[in-house]
């Protein structure tokens, strides 16, 4: 099976920080994501890279960079985190074509 | 804009009756249509995709596409508590990068023992 990790399931980190979530994935796949999902929003689709040192905006790339340097691992960073950014960050991995495989979830709380 | 919309729910159903997911999409040119179940404080897992228009089915669960009602449903037989979640419509659209895809804000199942 396709498997997408996520480096830490929880995380708090304090107002201005610069954040790291990290994303590896074990099946050879081009295309990778970041969502973030919040009660009532849904997922919302931050950045996606489908090669690697490629990227493209999602819907709410404010606030947010990524990093893509090998093709297995895929950073999502909050340059300096804002309370607003407290949220599930969810990671995902993919063929071209297929359905995405999800990592387990980061819930980050900025305090 | 492109859109997923379903009935955010809840959906209550008894066990063992059909609990039957619906999805529409609004871009007439999608090709691929996804269903994901998330359990509450988990992340979305695969359970169907369909590609063509009709049934698919896959043990309890069908996946049913129209593709000129722009249309998806997701019907699960014999509901079990353990089908309590939520179930994600996701739609691969036209026009854009083939490899992404747009998801609807859910549909809350429960299935009541």
């Amino acid at each position: 099976d396709v498997k997408v990790t996520q480096s830490s399931r929880y995380l708090v980190k304090r107002t201005g920080e610069k954040v790291f979530l990290e994303c590896v994935q074990d099946m050879d796949h081009e295309n990778m994501f970041w969502y973030r999902q919040d009660p009532g929003l849904g997922l919302r689709l931050i950045y996606f890279s489908y090669d690697v040192k490629m990227k493209e905006k999602g819907d709410i790339p404010e606030g947010y960079s990524v990093s893509r340097e090998k093709k297995e691992r895929f950073s999502l960073i909050l340059e300096s985190a804002s309370t607003n950014q407290t949220s599930m960050y969810l990671c995902a991995s993919s063929a071209v074509g297929f359905g995405y495989t999800f990592g387990s979830g980061t819930r980050l709380t900025v305090v | 804009q492109k859109e997923v919309e379903q009935n955010s729910g809840p959906l209550s159903v008894p066990e063992g009756a059909i609990a039957s997911l619906n999805c529409t999409y609004s871009d007439r040119g999608s090709q691929s249509f996804f269903w994901y179940r998330q359990y509450s404080g988990k992340s979305p897992e695969l359970i169907m995709f369909i590609y063509s228009n009709g049934d698919k089915e896959d043990g309890r669960f069908t996946a049913q596409l129209n593709k000129a009602s722009q249309y998806v449903s997701l019907l699960i037989r014999d509901s079990q508590p353990s089908d309590s979640a939520t179930y994600l419509c996701a739609v691969n659209m036209s026009g854009g990068s083939n490899y992404k895809l747009t998801f609807g804000k859910g549909t809350l199942l429960t299935v009541n023992p």
